[in-house]
């Protein structure tokens, strides 16, 4: 049973710098795992913001980055703003299958 | 414009079935991967199953062997054939369209509810 895992919660000033980190329970997460980045509002679908560690979406902010730190995938928000406060989920990919994180639940505050 | 719109929730008995349909428009879902994700109540996001543009399938542990991901082509539509349901099966079921091997849910439905309860 494959597990990833990410931060349950995260907090962070308006205008402040947070990563959000996603680990593989089979060991170092590479570039081959094809980390994908969503955010998650109350009541709304998840929307992307990051596929394949780096890359954006044409409608993703250009505060939110990802890349690979330390055998996982993070990805970083710079200068935070109030609406960035949701759930944040990575998912990686194990083969065919794929598999989300538990998700971060980011506070802005 | 792209669009997915899920249709099939609802309240089903332990044991029973259901099928889940996505209507897709503003692409051809025979050219994209395409994936269910479901989400308990209060609960994170867990990827169910993906359908290949070539047709191959890929599942869950927690579903395979019970539910079903297909294709109609001209309908422009994906399915999720789910047996056996079980209480742990209730969550909303969204689906999403994978536009690259590496690229997931570029595009999400709203989701439908399914619930397993006697």
């Amino acid at each position: 049973q494959t597990v990833v895992t990410q931060e349950p919660s995260l907090t962070v000033s308006p205008g402040g710098t947070v990563t959000l980190t996603c680990a593989s329970s089979t060991g170092a997460v590479t570039s081959g795992y094809y980390p994908n980045w969503f955010q998650q509002k109350p009541g709304q679908a998840p929307r992307a913001l990051i596929y394949s560690t780096s890359n954006k979406h044409s409608w993703t902010p250009a505060r939110f980055s990802g890349s690979l730190l330390g055998g996982k995938a993070a990805l970083t928000l710079s200068g935070v703003q109030p609406e960035d406060e949701a759930e944040y989920y990575c998912l990686l990919y194990y083969g065919g299958a794929r598999v989300f994180g538990g998700g971060t639940k980011l506070t802005v505050l | 414009e792209v669009q997915l719109v899920e249709s099939g929730g609802g309240l089903v008995q332990p044991g029973g079935s259901l099928r889940l349909s996505c209507a897709a428009s503003g692409f051809t879902v025979s050219s994209n991967y395409m994936s269910w994700v479901r989400q308990a109540p209060g609960k994170g996001l867990e990827w169910v199953s993906v359908i290949y543009s070539g047709g191959s399938t890929y599942y869950a542990d927690s579903v395979k062997g019970r539910f079903t991901i297909s294709r109609h082509n001209s309908k422009n539509t994906l399915y999720l054939q789910m047996n056996s349901l079980r209480a742990e099966d209730t969550a909303v079921y969204y689906c999403a369209r994978d536009p690259g091997i590496a690229v997931a849910g570029d595009y999400w439905g709203q989701g439908t509810l399914v619930t397993v309860s006697s």
